[in-house]
């Protein structure tokens, strides 16, 4: 497929355990974002990767949250921890141009559900 | 305040109405986008803008940069258009800030 995909689509996790999220992106997009949408609730920037730049981690809700981007591809968003709060669908998108960010059309992936229970 | 307020939260519209959502944002940003989220969830931009106006099928985007304000048009509203319209700005080369978004109804 073209699209970006993510995996798992769905998560179920005891409250205190890890869970890692992965996003493929579309084959030669260089940049990468990670959201979250709690239930109910808006859309909510947790990060983001331009090319092979170091990210900016301010968005991050918690240092329990953490992102890698692997190669300029394939990113993990990692929970440690987690707890009922972190319960939301996570979604990922990607762009194609590495200029400054934002300014490029976005392709959202389906998300994955993460609840925590 | 949030940055970026959307009006209406809540839209019910007929068939064939001519529709308008509005974004008002209250800090510099490079990009303002437009997001469809359809019942099932899923994301797509419809508009990217940085100044002007923009139009694909029955859907139009204006940006006003001095006003800090945008709009989304739908003419001739169907359906197939209920969904939820999200407006996001780009803010410091470095975030993405969203409204709440605006739920359409389209009535047949």
């Amino acid at each position: 497929g073209a699209g970006v995909s993510q995996s798992p689509s769905n998560k179920v996790t005891e409250k205190g355990k890890d869970v890692e999220l992965r996003c493929d992106p579309i084959s030669g997009h260089t940049a990468l974002y990670w959201y979250r949408q709690s239930l109910g609730q808006g859309l909510e920037f947790l990060i983001y990767f331009q090319g092979n730049s170091a990210p900016d981690k301010s968005g991050l809700p918690s240092d329990r949250f953490s992102a890698e981007r692997t190669g300029g591809s394939v990113s993990t968003l990692t929970i440690q921890r987690t707890q009922q709060e972190d319960s939301a669908v996570y979604l990922c998108a990607s762009s194609l141009l590495a200029g400054a960010g934002g300014t490029d059309t976005q392709y959202f992936g389906p998300g994955t559900r993460l609840t925590v229970l | 305040k949030n940055e970026v307020e959307q009006s209406p939260q809540n839209l019910t519209a007929q068939e064939g109405e001519f529709i308008t959502i509005n974004c008002s944002y209250s800090v510099g940003i490079s990009a303002l986008h437009w997001l469809q989220q359809h019942p099932g969830g899923g994301i797509v931009s419809l508009f990217m803008l940085s100044s002007g106006k923009k139009k694909h099928g029955r859907l139009i985007a204006t940006i006003n940069i001095q006003e800090k304000h945008s709009s989304l048009h739908i003419t001739a509203s169907h359906p197939r258009d209920s969904a939820v319209y999200i407006c996001a700005v780009w803010v410091g080369g470095s975030r993405l800030t969203f409204g709440e978004g605006t739920q359409l109804t389209v009535n047949p």
